[in-house]
Parts: structure tokens; C-alpha cells; sequence
């Protein structure tokens, strides 16, 4: 059974400061998925990755492939207030996504 | 703009009850999904429609069942309500397997 662990589960933090979220598993994904949930809305697909090694940019968001495509990880740059929300990794096989727990941040203004 | 829509949008039903929980989409997907939220657990899958006219068991699917009614609507029923149901649902689509998935605004059900 594919599980993806997440960590920390939850991180409140002040406006400016830097962060990383991990997403972990003892499986090979062929691609993850980061996505960002806010109060009362469904989850938005914020990037995927699907090589082993690739860096993407979205922003002040930075997301990692690990080379063995077992786990992937979201620095944040210089948070601000709007990056507050549940982060969630998700993967899987066909149409069988799972999602981890997520990482529930706060950023404080 | 309406992509995903999910009614009822909150719900309380007693012990035994049933209800249907609707969703449309607008995106011309061929997959959709149901899945439930539960604090400290995730997204975990109830059951998915790769495309018109077949339905297959995801994660937790035990209590529920899904009618793929055609290709924009998904619907979910409970048939006899169960405290262990209270959750957030939501439904979501694709184009197919491995694309973005669209989720809908969620629909907070309480069983007591």
C-alpha cells in the first residue's frame, strides 16, 4: 500500500521567514502532485513533478522531485499572509490518487 | 466559471437516514471522483468514474454508493447513515488518468 507522509503537520511562522515542507514515502511514484486548500474550498493543483531531480518554480515556490521519486519537498521563500492554507502531496497509479495528511501553515503578518 | 458543483453544500441527517450527495461538471471531464476529508487523515478516495458508464471502489467505500447518471454528473448516496460518515465530501474530476484534478467546494455532512 502506497502512503505519502507528511512533515511537519503543522508550522505557524512570521511574514518573511522561509520554509520547507516535506512529503514522504517509502514507494516510487511516477509523478506527485503538491496541492494548496483554503478554508471552505476544495484543494487547487498548485505544480506536478515527474522526473527524478526536477525543480520547478512557481513564484516564491520552490518544489523538488527526489532523485529516487520516493519523496518531494515545497520551499516556501519570504512567506506572506496569502500563503496561509493546508499543503497537500499527492500520487498514485491510474486514477487511484492518494493524498498525504498535510501540512497545515500559518503565516502571521 | 463553474467547473465543479456540489450540492447540497452542509447537511445534517440522524443515525439510518439516506441522502445523495450531487455533482456536476462543466469541464467535459471523463473522470470523476468522491472522496472524504477527515482531520489528521486526508483525502481519502470513495469512489471514482474513469469514464461514463463505469464505476470503480477506491480507499473507503464501504457505506456508499455512486450513479455516473452520465458525463457531467457523479452522484454519491449514503443509504443508511452512520456517525462514522460525518466528514467533508468532495467531488472532483478529470480529463482522464494522471491529469489535474478539479475538486468542487466540499459538502460538510454531520450524522448524529
Amino acid at each position: 500500500t502506497q502512503l505519502l507522509e507528511q512533515s511537519p503537520q503543522f508550522l505557524s511562522i512570521q511574514e518573511g521567514e522561509n520554509l520547507t515542507v516535506y512529503c514522504n514515502s517509502s514507494s516510487v511514484f511516477s509523478s506527485l502532485q503538491w496541492y494548496r486548500q483554503e478554508p471552505g474550498e476544495g484543494p487547487v493543483l498548485l505544480v506536478t513533478v515527474v522526473t527524478g531531480g526536477e525543480v520547478k518554480k512557481l513564484k516564491r515556490l520552490t518544489f523538488q522531485f527526489g532523485d529516487a521519486r520516493k519523496d518531494s519537498s515545497l520551499h516556501i521563500t519570504a512567506a506572506q499572509p496569502g500563503d496561509t492554507g493546508l499543503y497537500l502531496c499527492a500520487g498514485g497509479e491510474t486514477y487511484k490518487y492518494i493524498f498525504g495528511t498535510g501540512t497545515r501553515l500559518k503565516v502571521l503578518a | 466559471n463553474a467547473g465543479v458543483t456540489q450540492t447540497p453544500k452542509f447537511q445534517v441527517l440522524k443515525t439510518g437516514q439516506s441522502m445523495t450527495l450531487q455533482c456536476a461538471q462543466d469541464m467535459n471531464h471523463n473522470s470523476m471522483y468522491w472522496y472524504r476529508q477527515d482531520p489528521g487523515m486526508g483525502l481519502r478516495l470513495i469512489y471514482y468514474s474513469a469514464s461514463e458508464g463505469t464505476t470503480d471502489k477506491g480507499e473507503v467505500p464501504n457505506g456508499y454508493n455512486v450513479s455516473r447518471l452520465n458525463k457531467r454528473e457523479f452522484s454519491l448516496r449514503l443509504e443508511s447513515a452512520a456517525p462514522s460518515q460525518t466528514s467533508v465530501y468532495f467531488c472532483a474530476s478529470s480529463e482522464g488518468s494522471g491529469n489535474t484534478i478539479y475538486f468542487g467546494e466540499g459538502s460538510w455532512l454531520t450524522v448524529v
